[in-house]
């Protein structure tokens, strides 16, 4: 089946950085998406992009399926972006999400 | 819309009795999916139901448990009898054609 590599698996930003988060994976995909655990641990949709760019606010992602990855871009993080960001991917017929194991990011005031 | 709601937001039962969570899917969403998560093993996808019926209940961990959709707005993930193991945290989640899932706050069940 496919796997889904997330990187880096911890991060720690000071308020005001940017970071760059990466999802690989194995096989062709006809769903990505991005999602956010808050530390409340509700989680929300940030992005269906199975391809091409979009942008919402601060955050931004790129996905190239040609090359099987995916990159999520924070600009100017705050803490509220604190958080396990997630990537999840599932191709043909099956709507079964396969999930990477998340970036754990923490954005420090 | 209101979103995914899931009830009750936190549930405490003692092993052995019967644990009943709810779901109400985003309103025209044609997806349905029942997942679990814990420390130990993340997410885990349960089940998911198209258009009110079951597809892929293959991460069901056992007997004691099972889910019904009966219509299109609601959801149901029952545990008898329940056990300290099947402590987590039960989310839903709904979407149109699989995509673009919405998720619920969650249902935090301990079990003592």
């Amino acid at each position: 089946g496919i796997q889904v590599e997330q990187s880096p698996p911890d991060l720690i930003l000071q308020e005001g950085a940017n970071s760059t988060l990466r999802c690989n994976f194995s096989d062709s995909v006809n769903n990505l998406q991005w999602f956010h655990q808050n530390p409340w641990g509700q989680l929300i949709n940030l992005f269906y992009i199975p391809s091409g760019t979009k942008q919402n606010g601060r955050l931004s992602a790129t996905t190239v399926a040609t090359e099987r990855y995916s990159l999520l871009y924070i600009s100017s993080s705050q803490t509220t972006d604190s958080g396990v960001y997630f990537c999840a991917v599932n191709a043909g017929n099956n709507r079964k999400l396969i999930w990477g194991l998340g970036t754990s990011l923490a954005v420090n005031p | 819309d209101a979103g995914v709601i899931q009830s009750p937001r936190h549930e405490v039962t003692e092993m052995g009795q019967e644990v009943t969570l709810r779901c109400k899917p985003i309103s025209g969403h044609d997806y349905l999916f029942w997942y679990r998560q814990t420390m130990m093993r993340g997410l885990e996808l349960l089940i998911y139901f198209n258009n009110n019926v079951p597809i892929d209940d293959s991460g069901m961990p056992e007997d004691r448990f099972s889910a019904k959709m009966p219509n299109a707005s609601f959801s149901t993930l029952k545990i008898q009898p329940s056990e300290p193991r099947d402590s987590a945290v039960y989310f839903c989640a709904s979407s149109w054609e699989g995509y673009g899932y919405t998720f619920g706050s969650g249902t935090r069940l301990t079990v003592v």
